[in-house]
C-alpha cells in the first residue's frame, strides 16, 4: 500500500495568515492526490483534486501544487470558517490511502 | 442534485454483523463509482472498498477482505455495506461516497452524512 505522510499534524495560525500543509507519498503517484476538509462532526468535503484542480464552488484561497512526490496544500488568507482537519488522499493505486490529517486552529 | 442519505446509528455486540444503507438520489446507482470509508473516534480516514461501474467489479482493501461486503439494490437506488464478525476496533463512523465521473481513479466528491457503528458488549 502507498503510505501518505502528512505534516504538520496540527497547526495554529491567525486570521489572514497563509497556511501550508504538505503530504509526501511513499512512491511516485504522479498528480493523483486529492485534498479534503473535514469540519467537526461532518463528512469530509473535496477541495482539490489531482494535485491542483479546485473543486467547483470551493473558494480560490485554497490551492494545491506538486513537486515530485511532495504535495502542498495552501490557504492564502486564513478565515475563521477554515477551522477543520485537512486530509490528503492518493488515488494512483488501490487501496486508496489517506494522510493522517492536519488539525488547523485559529490563534 | 446528488444526495447520499445513510441509515441511522447502530449498537452491536462483538461477533455480530451490521448492514449500513446509503440511499442515493440525483443519479442512478450504477452510473458512478461508490466507496465506503470509515473513521474511528478521533482517528483518520480509512478506505474499506469500492465499486467500479466500468468493470462492474467491487474492490476491497485487503484488511477487510472476507469481512466486508458491498451490495446494491437497483430498484431503490440504495447501496449497502455489511461488516461481519464485529469487534471493538470496528467502532467508527462509516461513510458512503461517490467517485467523480469521467476521471481516472477515485476522487470522492459526494459523501453521505455518516453512520456511527458502536461495537460494545
Amino acid at each position: 500500500d502507498i503510505q501518505m505522510t502528512q505534516s504538520p499534524s496540527s497547526l495554529s495560525a491567525s486570521v489572514g495568515d497563509r497556511v501550508t500543509i504538505t503530504c509526501q507519498a511513499s512512491q511516485d503517484i504522479s498528480n493523483y492526490l486529492n485534498w479534503y476538509q473535514q469540519k467537526s462532526g461532518k463528512a469530509p468535503k473535496l477541495l482539490i483534486y489531482d494535485a491542483s484542480n479546485l473543486e467547483t464552488g470551493v473558494p480560490s484561497r485554497f490551492s494545491g501544487s506538486v513537486s515530485g512526490t511532495d504535495f502542498t496544500f495552501s490557504i492564502s488568507s486564513l478565515q475563521p470558517e477554515d477551522i477543520a482537519t485537512y486530509y490528503c488522499q492518493q488515488h494512483d493505486n488501490l487501496p486508496i490511502t489517506f494522510g493522517q490529517g492536519t488539525r488547523l486552529e485559529i490563534k | 442534485q446528488v444526495q447520499l442519505v445513510q441509515s441511522g446509528a447502530e449498537v452491536k455486540k462483538p461477533g455480530a454483523s451490521v448492514k449500513v444503507s446509503c440511499k442515493v438520489s440525483g443519479y442512478t446507482l450504477t452510473e458512478f463509482s461508490r466507496h465506503w470509508v470509515r473513521q474511528a473516534p478521533e482517528k483518520g480516514l480509512e478506505w474499506l472498498g469500492g465499486f467500479d461501474p466500468e468493470s462492474r467489479e467491487t474492490f476491497y482493501a485487503q484488511k477487510f477482505q472476507g469481512r466486508v461486503t458491498m451490495t446494491e439494490d437497483k430498484s431503490t437506488n440504495t447501496a449497502y455495506m455489511e461488516v461481519i464478525s464485529l469487534r471493538a476496533e470496528d467502532t467508527a463512523v462509516y461513510y458512503c461516497a461517490t467517485g467523480k465521473p469521467m476521471v481516472r481513479g477515485v476522487i470522492l466528491d459526494y459523501w453521505g452524512q455518516g453512520t456511527l457503528v458502536t461495537v460494545s458488549s
